[in-house]
């Protein structure tokens, strides 16, 4: 079954702090990991797209890194902002079906003074 | 500014009446998407057109419909059949249908509650 777990549901950081958030993917066969940003109230905004063959991607001071081996996605955010509290959705991208993109249901993240 | 707008940002629907969510692109894309968002859960595909005159069901398309009559808008309506409504709907687009490695561009959202 093909499934995106987004690990942690919700972290709480100090701002200027770095922090890692986590993907995980049972997608199968792989086209593309995605990473987006959702403010509250708003759509999400894309940050990055990852193929088989890119490992880092960076936005930034947003850098994602993908392992295909593990199927494994990781978003890194350095010297956070406040404006950086939003949810941060993992998508992924199947090479075939007719509805090929799978969504985690994100990480909420909130940046304090 | 190119962009996807969605309208109303909020809307009240009273039992046994049917709403219409309103998307416009001005991106000149293709595809068009519509999404349903519920806490704690990822984003549902409700409908999903790959070109003008043409759409197709997604994953949870009961209790709703849609028409693509011009490339530019793609309005979902949410019928009296659709028994659990109230939801965070997200409508987005892309250049083409089958062009994986292009983004989705989402609108603001529609917020779905029942009177």
């Amino acid at each position: 079954k093909n499934q995106v777990e987004q690990s942690p549901q919700s972290l709480i950081i100090l701002e200027g702090k770095n922090c890692t958030l986590q993907c995980n993917y049972t997608v199968s066969p792989f086209s593309n990991l995605r990473w987006y940003k959702q403010d509250t109230g708003r759509g999400p905004v894309s940050l990055t797209i990852m193929t088989f063959s890119e490992n880092t991607k960076s936005n930034g001071r947003y850098t994602a890194t993908l392992d295909a081996d593990t199927k494994q996605s990781s978003l890194h955010i350095t010297a956070s902002q406040l404006s950086d509290s939003a949810s941060y959705i993992c998508v992924v991208s199947a090479l075939t079906g007719a509805n090929n993109l799978f969504f985690g249901t994100g990480t909420r993240l909130t940046v304090i003074p | 500014d190119g962009g996807i707008t969605q309208s109303p940002k909020y809307l009240f629907r009273k039992e046994g009446q049917n709403v219409t969510l309103s998307c416009e692109q001005n991106l000149n894309h293709d595809a068009m998407y519509w999404y349903r968002q519920d806490p704690g859960q990822g984003l549902r595909l409700i409908y999903y057109s790959q070109i003008v005159n043409d759409f197709q069901k997604g994953d949870i398309a009961e209790g709703y419909s849609v028409s693509r009559e011009k490339k530019e808008s793609f309005p979902l309506t949410v019928t009296s059949a659709q028994k659990n409504p109230t939801a965070f709907y997200l409508c987005a687009s892309s250049i083409e249908w089958g062009q994986p490695n292009q983004p989705q561009h989402f609108g603001d959202g529609t917020r779905l509650s029942i009177l």
